[in-house]
């Protein structure tokens, strides 16, 4: 079946570096793949996303690429801060209006 | 504009107790999800709604039944909780199902079962 898989399961930097995080899906017609950000006891907000005809998407320090032949995509963020440490998920749509997720990334920024 | 609004926040149930929780959105959308979320499975779907009138089962529905109101309002009920049950329901809304825009969800609810 449809199936999302999620890398890494944590995640800590220093403050200032950067952080990817890596999907990839297994259905070949999924056509659109967003990102959300959660945050501690708030529900997941989106941050980002990218269809299918697109290969890259960036929005100030946050990018997104998608490699439709290898089915994978990556969510980049760049001069990570301390307000970017939450749980994020990658997600890709299949079966018209349904969207499978991924397991999630705890990402830690520190000081 | 309260976008989608979970109630109650939190609950705890004792086994065999039903319950249902209440989703509603003001943003005029036509399609309405349930999912739950527990450790280390990311967000599993439990029943959808792809317009007033309509449900349908995801993946993991066994235990639960839906009511879809009005274009608004989407519930989901417990007629016997079960420890299995213990987890953090989300509810989420889409203008279109066909349409690649982003589900917005709700603040979730917080489900315990003794």
């Amino acid at each position: 079946g449809e199936n999302v898989e999620q890398h890494p399961s944590t995640l800590s930097v220093q403050e200032g570096d950067s952080a990817v995080i890596k999907c990839t899906y297994s259905d070949s017609a999924s056509n659109y793949f967003p990102w959300y950000k959660q945050e501690l006891g708030k529900g997941p907000q989106l941050i980002i996303d990218i269809r299918s005809n697109v290969g890259e998407k960036k929005d100030q320090r946050i990018a997104v690429t998608l490699n439709k032949t290898a089915k994978h995509f990556s969510l980049h963020i760049t001069e990570t801060q301390p307000e970017d440490s939450a749980v994020y998920f990658c997600a890709a749509r299949y079966n018209t209006d349904k969207l499978i997720f991924g397991t999630g990334t705890r990402l830690q920024v520190f000081p | 504009n309260a976008g989608v609004t979970q109630t109650p926040k939190f609950q705890v149930l004792k086994t065999g107790q039903s319950m249902t929780l209440q989703c509603a959105q003001d943003m005029n959308h036509n399609s309405m999800y349930w999912y739950r979320q527990d450790p280390g499975m990311g967000l599993r779907l439990i029943y959808y709604s792809a317009s007033e009138g309509t449900t349908d089962k995801g993946e993991v529905p066994n235990g639960y039944n839906v009511s879809r109101l009005n274009k608004r309002e989407f519930s989901l009920r417990l007629e016997s909780a079960a420890p299995s049950q213990t987890s953090v329901y989300f509810c989420a809304s889409i203008f279109g199902g066909y349409s690649n825009q982003p589900q917005h969800f709700g603040d979730g609810t917080r489900l315990s079962i003794l």
